[in-house]
C-alpha cells in the first residue's frame, strides 16, 4: 500500500537555526499540506499546495515558513529562524482529490524539537 | 464552518461495539462528515466518510440521521489496538484543509 514518507524522524536544532522538514508524497497525489501537533494539543492546519502554488494557508504560516516541491517527488517545508514554540510534532499528508474531498493520507511526522 | 461536538473521552471492553456520536448543527447542505482515528505519536489516518443514511466499510460504519446534524461512527468488536483519538470533521469551508477538534479519545480494556 502506498505511503507518505518524512524524514527525518526527529530533528533537534537550536533557536534561531533554519530547518527543513521533508516529505514524500504519494506518487499520483496532487494536492500536499502540512500540518503540525504540539505535544498534548490539537493537529493544526498549516497549509496547502497545489499545482506549483500554496491554496491556503493558516495564520500559524507566517514569513517564517515556507514550502516547496523541489522536484517531482519531495515536498518540503522550511522554518527559517525557529522558535521554542515552534516544537511540535509535523505531519505532511497528501491527497488525489481536491476540493470537496477530505481523505488525506499523512505521514508520521517529524518530531521537531527546538531548545 | 460547522462546529462539531463529540465526547472528550469512552471507555470500552474487548469485543463490544463502540459507538461514538457527533453533533453539528450547522452542517451544511453539501458537507460531508469525515472521520480520522489518531494513535500516540502517529498521523491521523483516515476512517471514514459520508453524506448521508448510512456508509460502512472495512473498518467501521457510519450513521447519519435524515436531518444530518449528527453522525455516529460504529466500531465492530473494537480490540486493544483501536485505542486511539477518534476526530470527526465536516468541512472547513476553505479547500480541502481538515480542521481538528480534540477529538474522542477511546480507551479499550481487556
Amino acid at each position: 500500500e502506498p505511503e507518505v514518507t518524512q524524514t527525518p524522524s526527529h530533528q533537534v536544532t537550536q533557536m534561531g537555526q533554519e530547518v527543513i522538514l521533508r516529505c514524500v508524497p504519494i506518487s499520483n497525489h496532487l494536492y500536499f499540506y502540512w500540518y503540525r501537533q504540539i505535544l498534548g494539543q490539537k493537529v493544526e492546519f498549516l497549509v496547502s499546495f497545489y499545482n506549483n502554488e500554496i491554496s491556503e494557508k493558516s495564520e500559524i504560516f507566517d514569513d517564517q515558513f515556507s514550502v516547496e516541491r523541489p522536484d517531482g517527488s519531495n515536498f518540503t517545508l522550511k522554518i527559517r529562524s525557529t522558535k521554542l514554540e515552534d516544537s511540535a510534532m509535523y505531519f505532511c499528508a497528501s491527497s488525489a482529490l481536491g476540493r470537496g474531498s477530505h481523505e488525506q493520507y499523512f505521514g508520521p511526522g517529524t518530531r521537531l524539537t527546538v531548545t | 464552518l460547522a462546529k462539531t461536538t463529540q465526547p472528550i473521552s469512552m471507555d470500552s471492553y474487548e469485543g463490544q461495539e463502540v459507538n461514538i456520536t457527533c453533533s453539528h448543527n450547522n452542517i451544511a447542505t453539501n458537507d460531508y462528515i469525515t472521520w480520522y482515528q489518531q494513535f500516540p505519536s502517529q498521523g491521523p489516518r483516515f476512517i471514514i466518510q459520508g453524506y448521508k443514511t448510512k456508509v460502512t466499510n472495512e473498518v467501521a460504519s457510519l450513521f447519519i440521521p435524515a436531518d444530518r446534524k449528527s453522525s455516529t461512527l460504529s466500531l465492530p468488536r473494537v480490540s486493544l489496538s483501536d485505542t486511539a483519538v477518534y476526530y470527526c470533521l465536516v468541512p472547513s469551508g476553505g479547500y480541502n484543509k481538515l480542521i481538528f477538534g480534540a477529538g474522542t479519545r477511546l480507551a479499550v480494556h481487556p
